[in-house]
């Protein structure tokens, strides 16, 4: 149980496109999703909290903006990296809460891969 | 501001040795504490937690001990095998909040 997907898995793109990467919660469903950012060789980094039915919640320095969060259903949750740019590659991963288990603990998406030309 | 902390950023056990990886918190209000392992190009996998009620605890070939004086966690692996090769993170989850901050991670490395 608790299985996390992403879609898509690796993505390139040009300089000023945006890109839609999907979250969903496979055999639960999922009132709260993480969306983390993964730089090479370094660790994960919390960008924002996304909430079924209301908005997202940003960290510190992370653009609302740019990076649009959308999770209109228990099992989905969209992040939208807009006019993305070189500096946007990056790996990024999401992670949903089970509320069936220990509500805590976080299972991850196999992550994203976002190449930007 | 406030961060979790590895003191070995590589650590290279031979395959059948027990591995121990250590860990440093900061935040005294952390209440939960996960250790994940993640493999190159993969998401976290979760492989052991802990509450700050608890010490220890045990699962299948690793035990998790946390002491809270001194704001330091480890994971022991016990007959480390090529397998447990990855990067390993330890995070906590401060009290009352949805968030994991995350450690720096160390790189686990399995030699024959």
């Amino acid at each position: 149980g608790a299985v996390v997907s992403q879609h898509p898995s690796r993505v390139i793109c040009k300089s000023g496109t945006s890109v839609k990467i999907e979250c969903r919660s496979l055999d639960f469903q999922a009132t709260t999703m993480f969306w983390y950012r993964q730089f090479p060789k370094q660790s994960l980094m919390l960008m924002a909290t996304s909430n079924e039915g209301s908005k997202a919640t940003y960290e510190q320095g992370v653009e609302k903006d740019k990076f649009l969060i959308n999770h209109a259903s228990l099992t989905l949750s969209t992040l939208t990296v807009t006019s993305a740019h070189p500096e946007d590659s990056s790996f990024y991963i999401c992670s949903a809460r089970d509320p069936a288990g220990d509500q805590e603990t976080q299972y991850f998406g196999p992550g994203t891969r976002l190449l930007v030309l | 501001g406030e961060s979790v902390g590895l003191h070995l950023p590589t650590l290279s056990v031979q395959e059948g040795d027990n591995s121990i990886i250590n860990c440093a918190y900061s935040n005294s209000a952390s209440d939960y504490f996960i250790w994940y392992k993640q493999e190159s190009g993969k998401g976290p996998q979760f492989i052991i937690d802990i509450r700050s009620n608890m010490d220890k605890r045990q699962g299948q070939r690793v035990t998790v001990l946390l002491n809270k004086t001194v704001k330091h966690l480890s994971l022991q692996i016990a007959a480390t095998q090529p397998g447990d090769s990855a990067v390993y993170f330890c995070a906590e989850s401060l009290y009352n909040t949805d968030k994991l901050i995350f450690g720096t991670g160390t790189r686990l490395q399995v030699f024959p």
